[in-house]
């Protein structure tokens, strides 16, 4: 167990739904990323949030956005789902520079 | 945008063997980090490189980062079956609480028994 808490582990739904992916990070890390894996792109960096804050933004879609909470947790808002949106979706905390922590994932297949 | 290349993609090996991995990239990192992802768990932090021409040992793997920080080698001795899984590096942009990190695509080790 990492500590970096990811719910749920596999979703699946149609094209065009919304989902909520969440994540709870490790106790004390302030900082949450959010990163989007496939197969031909690798991870790519989505959004970060420092303490409440977007501090971040990487290749996220206008369909998606996230917040976090004051409790630091955080979520991923996908909507208008299609069938490219289908990957592993991964958060990640940190506290300073020593490295990513990161949750088991959620597979999302779009069908 | 900072780019990090990983060679070879995808690596098949015999247990015992040798192994050298390479991550390179045009942009010079204020550290570079190494990750192991196995199927079904995400990517695992090996180990952070700070200094140009540094070296660092964790049991069988030896980590080097190039001179100008630009560039990282990942050497396995004797390999292993639990060595196997995705292996990423990954170029760190730190500047107070904006630490993001930059992936590479991974390379993809087996090792047989």
């Amino acid at each position: 167990d990492s500590g970096v808490t990811q719910t749920p582990k596999h979703l699946i739904t149609a094209t065009g739904q919304r989902v909520t992916l969440r994540c709870s990070p490790r106790s004390g890390d302030l900082s949450v990323y959010w990163y989007q894996q496939s197969l031909d792109q690798g991870l790519q960096f989505l959004i970060q949030y420092y303490n409440g804050e977007e501090r971040a933004k990487g290749n996220i879609l206008e369909r998606f956005s996230a917040q976090q909470f004051p409790d630091l947790h955080s979520e991923l808002n996908l909507s208008s789902l299609e069938l490219g949106d289908s990957a592993l979706y991964f958060c990640a905390s940190s506290v300073g520079t020593d490295g990513y922590t990161f949750g088991s994932g959620t597979r999302l297949t779009v069908v | 945008t900072q780019l990090l290349e990983q060679s070879p993609q995808f690596l098949s090996i015999q247990e015992g063997e040798n192994l050298t991995v390479y991550c390179n990239s045009s942009s010079v990192f204020s550290s570079l980090q190494w990750y192991r992802q196995e199927p079904g768990e995400g990517p695992v932090l090996l180990v952070t490189v700070v200094t140009g021409g540094e070296v660092k040992k964790l049991k069988r793997l030896t980590f080097q980062f190039g001179d100008a920080r630009k560039d990282s080698s990942l050497h396995i001795t004797a390999a292993q079956p639990g060595d196997t899984g995705l292996y990423l590096c990954a170029g760190v942009d730190s500047g107070g609480s904006n630490y993001k990190l930059t992936f590479g695509k991974g390379t993809l080790l087996t090792v047989n028994p």
